[in-house]
């Protein structure tokens, strides 16, 4: 079993739309997660951390639940250029290496 | 923002040849690089962590004679990837951090093809 999951997608959605996308973890005791995005052919890009709280960067939302050992990300008011491949990150201690999930690939159709 | 910078972005050669890839940091001095490979619809897997000064770490079934990284500076790592074959054909991307408390910055990846 691979230590971070996500579901590979695509997802193909209409402008607009408000989408989410899971991440699971095995890892009880991985410290530090975030969202990152890579667009085709290019090095991923930071989108956000995640804390236990949760937290919000305008159409961003992520959550953290550890008891489930699970990641989420919600897009609002989806854009074009939102289209890219969304990745789940962890690290098993803070300042850790980062594990990388498969990433979910979004496609945002006008 | 911090900024890494690789070079080259893309590389096409023939199988048998070596292939340098480098990684600088522009405007922080990082003390730790790493070095990840990426194959098509896959996720990116850690080959090395390198410190400055210091020999490399490598991640479980990276061979450490077929990838041989030099960290000499704190603002530059140079990836060998030693008579590269066509399975070694991937999207290889660097990251550094200043320190352990900082986040890591990518760098814009170098695309290999062994023919």
């Amino acid at each position: 079993r691979k230590e971070v999951e996500q579901d590979p997608g695509p997802f193909n959605v209409p402008e607009g739309a408000t989408v989410a996308f899971n991440c699971t973890y095995s890892n009880s005791a991985s410290q530090s997660f975030f969202w990152y995005r890579q667009d085709c052919r290019k090095e991923p890009k930071l989108l956000m951390s995640v804390y236990s709280s949760g937290n919000e960067d305008g159409r961003f939302t992520a959550q953290l639940n550890r008891a489930s050992q699970y990641i989420s990300l919600l897009i609002r008011d989806s854009k074009l250029s939102d289209s890219a491949t969304y990745l789940c990150v962890v690290t098993r201690s803070q300042g850790g290496k980062l594990i990388f999930g498969q990433g979910t690939e979004l496609s945002v159709k006008p | 923002g911090a900024v890494v910078s690789q070079h080259p972005s893309r590389v096409i050669c023939k199988s048998g040849t070596s292939v340098k890839i480098e990684c600088r940091s522009l405007d922080f001095q990082a003390t730790t690089m790493f070095w990840y490979r990426q194959f098509p619809k896959q996720s990116l897997m850690l080959m090395a962590t390198s410190n400055e000064g210091s020999k490399a770490t490598y991640e479980q079934g990276v061979e450490k004679d077929k990838f041989l990284i030099n960290h000499a500076s704190l603002t530059l790592s140079t990836l060998t990837v030693t008579s590269a074959h066509p399975e070694d054909s991937s999207f290889y991307i660097c990251s550094a951090r200043a320190d352990s408390n900082q986040p890591q910055h990518f760098g814009d990846g170098t695309r290999l093809s062994i023919l």
